[in-house]
């Protein structure tokens, strides 16, 4: 059941321009929704969070846009830099309780 | 910063056998999970836990594994009998709100089953 589905495994970018890495969920009853940043060898990481009564929401170079009709997220990076090097995973709750992950896209940064 | 720890790293054991993998949560945060992930799969939820109960637990949380806060900072997730299957990275997460916003995860344990 992939309640959540990032369909890019990978995305390679330059440094310094806009990375977009994308989320699809098909249970409308989600209501909440995160992004993490996974390194190797580490857990992940939370980098920010849209709840469904808004559409956007941004932090640093950091944004994410929620379209509830489409069920679909996303996350921008502007400018994206080395350091973003990493998996990405979008996550969707209903109520914030059982969080459901994609299965990541692996953002790299070429210098 | 604050972080959530947890031991050991990496855990080798034989089908059957059982193992306990240890946390530390951010010492303020109330709410406590367990995710894990596969090699090459996503991650996966297995249980959510508040007030030394259990809040929800997945399909794959069934009868073999236990949580506990046996103490004021640990938190638990005991595999009773272990299959060859349950080799994954297991997370453990902690949060001070139950939305759940703000999850932080712990580096994980690789746990082998051989």
């Amino acid at each position: 059941d992939q309640q959540v589905k990032q369909n890019s495994p990978s995305l390679s970018v330059q440094e310094g321009r806009i990375s977009i890495l994308n989320c699809d969920y098909t249970n409308s009853m989600f209501d909440y929704f995160l992004w993490y940043k996974k390194y190797p060898a580490e857990g992940p990481t939370f980098l920010i969070s849209i709840s469904s009564i808004k559409d956007k929401n941004e932090d640093g170079r950091f944004t994410v846009f929620l379209n509830k009709s489409a069920k679909h997220l996303s996350l921008h990076i502007v400018p994206s830099q080395p350091g973003d090097s990493a998996v990405y995973f979008c996550a969707a709750s209903e109520s914030g309780n059982q969080f459901y992950f994609g299965t990541g896209t692996s953002l790299t940064v070429i210098p | 910063e604050p972080e959530v720890t947890q031991t050991p790293s990496h855990q080798v054991t034989q089908m059957g056998q059982e193992v306990i993998l240890r946390c530390v949560p951010i010492s303020n945060h109330l709410y406590f999970y367990w995710y894990r992930q596969i090699l090459g799969q996503k991650v996966e939820f297995l249980v959510s836990f508040y007030n030394n109960e259990i809040s929800e637990k997945s399909e794959i949380f069934d009868d073999q594994f236990s949580v506990e806060r046996p103490d004021g900072s640990n938190f638990t997730l005991k595999i009773r009998s272990t299959k060859l299957e349950d080799s994954a990275m297991y997370f453990c997460a902690s949060s001070p709100r139950p939305d759940g916003e703000k999850l932080f995860f712990g580096s994980g344990t690789q746990l082998s089953v051989l």
